[in-house]
């Protein structure tokens, strides 16, 4: 059974930067892509970015481009996202989900991690 | 990106009845590559359906999903106690990248 852990909750102040990690257990971490989707407070889900570890491949919501990234580790079967220039509506819970790719990109998640709350605030 | 619709925002209904959300695209889906995920408070989402009518793995077969091109539905055929929750269609394997719903939210009339 495939299974999804995160690292544990964050807080930052805003204008610095928050790394989350992912590692998957009980599969082979190549045939899977990972994204990351968050929650903000009252809201619903966001698809942030995902990678395709076999093909080494990232792709990212036009949002988040320019302040998030996405990587994986193979040796370890971890994936990170890091993301930059934080503020106070970054304020979220950071979800990893796996599942297989379509299309060379991430499709639909089979397997979530419990999420990883990061809090900016000053 | 492909925008996601979903409505209604809220279903209010007694168990044992039969659910019917809506999920509309901006743009035509390709392959249907559409799925559906059941969120419980304080739970990561589950996934339900992909490919707009496949069951996931040990999904009861009350769920259903149907529809093609921007049009689509899941359906609950009779409401359990532990089926209210909100319910999310996701849209992949566009070049534009996946995207959500805005979720519609099941809760005991």
């Amino acid at each position: 059974q495939v299974q999804v852990v995160q690292s544990g909750t964050e807080m930052r102040k805003p204008g610095s930067s928050v790394k989350v990690s992912c590692k998957v257990s009980g599969g082979t971490f190549s045939l899977y892509a990972i994204s990351w989707v968050r929650e903000a407070p009252g809201q619903g889900l966001e698809w942030m970015g995902g990678i395709t570890p076999i093909f080494g491949t990232t792709n990212y919501a036009q949002k988040f481009q320019g302040r998030f990234t996405i990587t994986a580790d193979g040796s370890t079967s971890t994936a990170y996202m890091e993301l930059s220039s934080l503020k106070s509506e970054d304020t979220a819970l950071y979800y990893c989900a796996s599942g297989p790719f379509v299309n060379g990109s991430p499709g639909a998640f089979d397997y979530w991690g419990q999420g990883t709350l990061v809090t900016v605030s000053s | 990106e492909i925008v996601l619709t979903q409505s209604p925002g809220t279903l209010s209904l007694s168990p044992g009845e039969r659910a019917t959300l809506s999920c509309r695209a901006s743009q035509s889906v390709s392959s249907n590559y559409l799925a559906w995920y059941q969120q419980k408070p304080g739970q990561a989402p589950r996934l339900l359906i992909y490919g707009a009518s496949s069951r996931a793995s040990d999904i009861p077969d009350r769920f259903s999903g149907s529809g093609s091109g921007t049009d689509f539905t899941l359906t609950i055929s009779r409401l359990e106690p532990e089926d209210f929750a909100v319910y999310y269609c996701q849209q992949y394997g566009s070049s534009q990248g996946l995207t959500f719903g805005g979720g519609t939210k099941v809760e005991i009339k």
